[in-house]
């Protein structure tokens, strides 16, 4: 199985432009989340959704647009890069209907904004 | 104020030892869920063990297992016979049942622990 796979592994961003990590799962997930990671702040949830058709907005969500395309796929967009979204990013999909089930992890991307 | 608390930024243990890696939690929630994942410097998030608010018996994987005291609100994660391969960040993770509306189930992370091992 391929469970979480992230797009592209690796980004390099000047100012302003915009990008979308791509993000999809196989296990048939209805939740799905957008994490970053930064250097001594832990995982910080950006956007979540708990099922198809459904987003909202996790600890930080400015800055980020998130779009569930389908029950497989959740994507990230960043519409004007700025050097503070400088950061690791990771996908996560778990099946939430109790509170037991863990949280697979996509293999991350990097991001770097000049 | 912090849900998550992970006091040991790093910790030291010799190859061969055991070590335990400390997580403290805060709710009200009477219903949860806790979880321990590891971080490896190639930076996937794996998976290494659950224990239930209401589950009778500490939760154990492998040479994993969590000491789990519910009055003290302490999920420590003990490794048994440590490896070179058990160096890598640790995370403790909580979920919690009535603060989550529907089924979105958000996970509140610690800060990690890094965990280096001596051969």
């Amino acid at each position: 199985n391929a469970g979480v796979t992230q797009t592209p592994k690796f980004q390099v961003l000047k100012t302003g432009q915009s990008m979308t990590l791509q993000c999809a799962q196989d296990m048939n997930h209805n939740s799905m989340y957008w994490y970053r990671q930064d250097p001594g702040m832990g995982l910080r949830l950006i956007y979540y959704s708990a099922s198809e058709g459904t987003t909202d907005k996790g600890e930080v969500p400015n800055g980020y647009n998130v779009s569930r395309l389908n029950k497989r796929e959740f994507s990230l967009r960043l519409e004007s890069a700025a050097p503070s979204q400088t950061s690791v990013y990771f996908c996560a999909s778990s099946e939430a209907r109790t509170l037991g089930p863990h949280q697979y992890f996509g293999a991350g991307t990097r991001l770097s904004v000049l | 104020a912090q849900k998550i608390t992970q006091t040991q930024p790093g910790m030291f243990v010799q190859e061969k030892e055991a070590v335990t890696l400390d997580c403290t939690y805060d709710t009200s929630d009477p219903s949860y869920g806790l979880f321990w994942y590891k971080q490896p410097s190639s930076g996937e998030m794996i998976f290494l063990i659950y224990q239930g608010s209401y589950d009778q018996q500490n939760a154990t994987e492998g040479r994993y297992s969590l000491n789990f005291q519910k009055a003290r609100k302490s999920a420590n994660l003990v490794i048994s016979a440590s490896q070179l391969g058990d160096s890598a960040m640790y995370f403790c993770a909580m979920r919690e049942a009535l603060h989550n509306a529907g089924n979105n189930r958000k996970l509140i992370w610690g800060l990690g622990t890094s965990l280096a091992v001596n051969p």
